[in-house]
């Protein structure tokens, strides 16, 4: 079955720590996507790419990196986690609709994981 | 430019009334207006969506209402039922472009018994 997957879904680490964010889609989507999503809920992109070796920064400034080496891979990590990173991040991809919504970028979310830095 | 304003924040429906979430957006360009649901633990999904030539969609309970001169749309949610008790966005982006939307602050829908 198509689908997103992220891992892990929660982490729990220290300031000062490395840590990298999974995130894998089976669908075959070109554009794949990161979102942060505050406490109060809140949907802010941090992080997108048309494709492999292609990507950009969100509306929201993040002091997180990606890469996309891979079609179905797009990992994000912080080099020096802070307490101010704490928050869930929302990974995503996108292909065009050929079905009700013909045409648009209809965007797949992946289950999210949970950073808490201490 | 690229805002998209949702309200209300919170809402609590009795079983079987009519849940309304409002949104609005500055964009002209935004030509696709999806709506996702969001179970707690779970990424947010596609609900429904609407473009800008139809003022209303309909699919099963959940209808949107477009209203492109006041650059407003809102979700409703007919006969609404505790399992609907999750957290709704309303979002805008262009068709044919980044794919990128811009998302609604959320709305905590609670549908009581």
């Amino acid at each position: 079955e198509a689908d997103i997957y992220q891992t892990p879904r929660y982490l729990v680490i220290g300031t000062g720590k490395k840590i990298t964010l999974e995130c894998s889609q089976t669908m075959g989507h070109d554009k794949m996507y990161w979102y942060q999503q505050d406490p109060g809920m809140e949907l802010h992109l941090i992080h997108y790419s048309y494709g492999v070796n292609s990507t950009e920064k969100g509306d929201l400034s993040s002091e997180s990196t990606v890469s996309r080496i891979r079609t179905e891979h797009f990992p994000l990590t912080l080099e020096s986690a802070r307490p101010s990173h704490t928050s869930q991040y929302l990974c995503a991809s996108s292909g065009r609709d050929r079905g009700r919504y013909s045409g648009a970028n209809v965007l797949t979310f992946g289950a999210g994981s949970r950073l808490t830095v201490l | 430019q690229q805002q998209v304003k949702q309200s209300p924040q919170s809402l609590i429906v009795q079983k079987g009334g009519i849940s309304i979430i409002n949104c609005a957006y500055e964009n002209t360009a935004f030509d696709y207006f999806p709506w996702y649901q969001q179970f707690p633990g779970k990424g947010p999904a596609l609900l429904i969506a609407i473009r800008p030539d139809v003022s209303e969609k309909k699919e099963g309970r959940f209808t949107i209402s477009f209203n492109k001169s006041a650059k407003q749309f809102s979700l409703h949610i007919m006969d609404s039922q505790p399992g609907d008790s999750a957290t709704y966005f309303c979002a805008a982006g262009i068709i044919g472009n980044t794919g990128k939307l811009i998302f609604g602050q959320g709305t905590t829908l609670q549908v009581k018994p």
